[in-house]
């Protein structure tokens, strides 16, 4: 059973571009959070959501950031016109929502862009 | 608010026990989470304790809880060189369902 994957793992764009992070969850995993995690920081939240739903975004910035987990493929993490303070490593964890208030969410790798 | 504290670094000798403290803020935390990141990899979920509990142990790892403090601990038993990594404390919230995570502990063992 494959756990969650990521990619692109390392992303390099300049400022102006836009990037496109990509999570698999696990299998059977239809819950999907994204972290982001800047040097020497601890991970903060950005986004939950389901297939074809967005539960919770408070953890995005208003502008520039977007998210989408579609009914067929991966969930994408989509940042416009890419700043230097968006380097960072993203990650992404699935969970199988065991019950309403039990869960645990599984790490991928990260892809750690970084904005030149 | 969410708030969640740990010491930055730890450093021990091989074979010794580590503790890694951690505090958080939210008395309604429902379960409280110890991660386990190696350099330039994602995080491993070591062990969690839900807040009813006061303590858990699994294998070398034992997790305290003291509710009343907000205060968290993950004792390492028999530490070795491959412990070497950072480790997050992350809390959750009842009924919510993301992770609140600190900013991580650098456990660096020594041979």
């Amino acid at each position: 059973n494959a756990g969650v994957m990521q990619n692109p793992r390392h992303l390099v764009r300049r400022r102006g571009q836009e990037a496109r992070l990509r999570c698999s969850p696990m299998k059977g995993h239809s819950h999907v959070y994204w972290y982001r995690q800047l040097p020497e920081e601890g991970l903060k939240f950005m986004v939950y959501l389901q297939k074809e739903n967005i539960i919770d975004e408070s953890g995005m910035p208003k502008e520039r950031f977007s998210a989408e987990f579609p009914k067929e493929g991966p969930s994408i993490l989509r940042i416009q016109q890419v700043v230097r303070g968006d380097s960072a490593a993203y990650f992404c964890a699935s969970s199988p929502r065991i019950h309403d208030s039990s869960y645990e969410q599984y790490f991928g790798p990260g892809t750690r862009l970084t904005v030149t | 608010g969410e708030d969640v504290e740990q010491s930055l670094f730890l450093s021990v000798r091989e074979g010794d026990s580590s503790v890694i403290n951690c505090t958080y803020t939210d008395s309604s935390s429902t379960y409280l989470y110890w991660y386990k990141q190696e350099p330039g990899a994602g995080l491993q979920l070591l062990t969690y304790i839900f807040s009813n509990m006061d303590m858990k142990q699994d294998q070398r790892l034992t997790v305290l809880l003291n509710k009343k403090d907000k205060h968290l601990s993950l004792r390492i038993a028999d530490t070795q060189t491959g412990d070497s990594a950072i480790y997050f404390c992350a809390e959750s919230l009842s009924g919510y369902s993301t992770l609140t995570f600190g900013k991580g502990t650098m456990l660096l063992v020594s041979p």
